[in-house]
């Protein structure tokens, strides 16, 4: 069965240290796509990236970067000189292809505080 | 662009009441998603629309049903609720293009149940 793991429940930093997120997962499909999300006080949850199982580079997107390795099932989620407006509740999840849904299985989640 | 729009933001309801929550996606998107959001269970799968028809269902009692219009506006109802059934409910629209697809989420419907 699918599952996703964020073991980290609550982290805070101080603003401008960096931070990683982590994210463990289980599927048994060879083919499945990895997300992360950002859901700040406002409650909505905002997209940050999608990956495909077959694709194992890193990204790089500003401060945000995210470390995929299928040998160890983890997504993990790094913040470079965390700012205040960091802070927020980050949630990783997984999307199996079964008949085309989109259903997604989320962690439950890391709150994130970055103190100034 | 407009995002997704929910509607109530807030709700208070009796136990035994129920409930409707409204949803209009992104325009132009086919696909309608609803999550339940507690701080026991965390995000929860409730169902998913396209063209109207659903796509999947999660684990959800019978109580729980949501419906999808032809202009890709969704409703989600709860009957008899209960206690439990306080949550954030949190749709979310997509261009239907199936699994993978990024998930663009509204602000929610918060529901307190009395």
């Amino acid at each position: 069965a699918q599952k996703v793991t964020q073991a980290q429940t609550e982290i805070s930093v101080v603003e401008k240290e960096d931070v990683t997120l982590d994210c463990v997962y289980e599927t048994r499909d060879t083919t499945y796509y990895l997300f992360w999300y950002k859901q700040p006080p406002s409650g909505e949850l905002v997209f940050l990236i999608r990956r495909n199982s077959f694709d194992e580079q890193n990204e790089i997107s500003g401060r945000y970067s995210w470390n995929f390795q299928k040998s160890t099932s983890s997504f993990n989620f790094t913040i470079t000189a965390s700012q205040v407006v960091d802070s927020a509740v980050y949630f990783c999840a997984l999307s199996e292809d079964k008949g085309g849904s989109e259903k997604l299985v989320f962690g439950k989640g890391t709150k994130l505080t970055v103190n100034p | 662009k407009a995002g997704v729009t929910q509607t109530p933001r807030y709700l208070i309801k009796t136990r035994g009441q129920q409930v409707t929550l409204s949803c209009s996606p992104i325009s132009g998107h086919r696909s309608v998603s609803w999550y339940q959001q507690t701080p026991g269970q965390g995000l929860q799968f409730l169902f998913e629309y396209f063209s109207e028809t659903q796509r999947n269902k999660g684990n959800f009692p019978g109580r729980f049903s949501g419906r999808q219009f032809s202009n890709s506006r969704s409703e989600m109802n709860v009957s008899t609720l209960e206690l439990g059934d306080s949550a954030l409910y949190l749709c979310a629209s997509s261009w239907g293009q199936g699994y993978g697809s990024p998930l663009h989420f509204g602000n929610g419907t918060r529901l307190t149940v009395t």
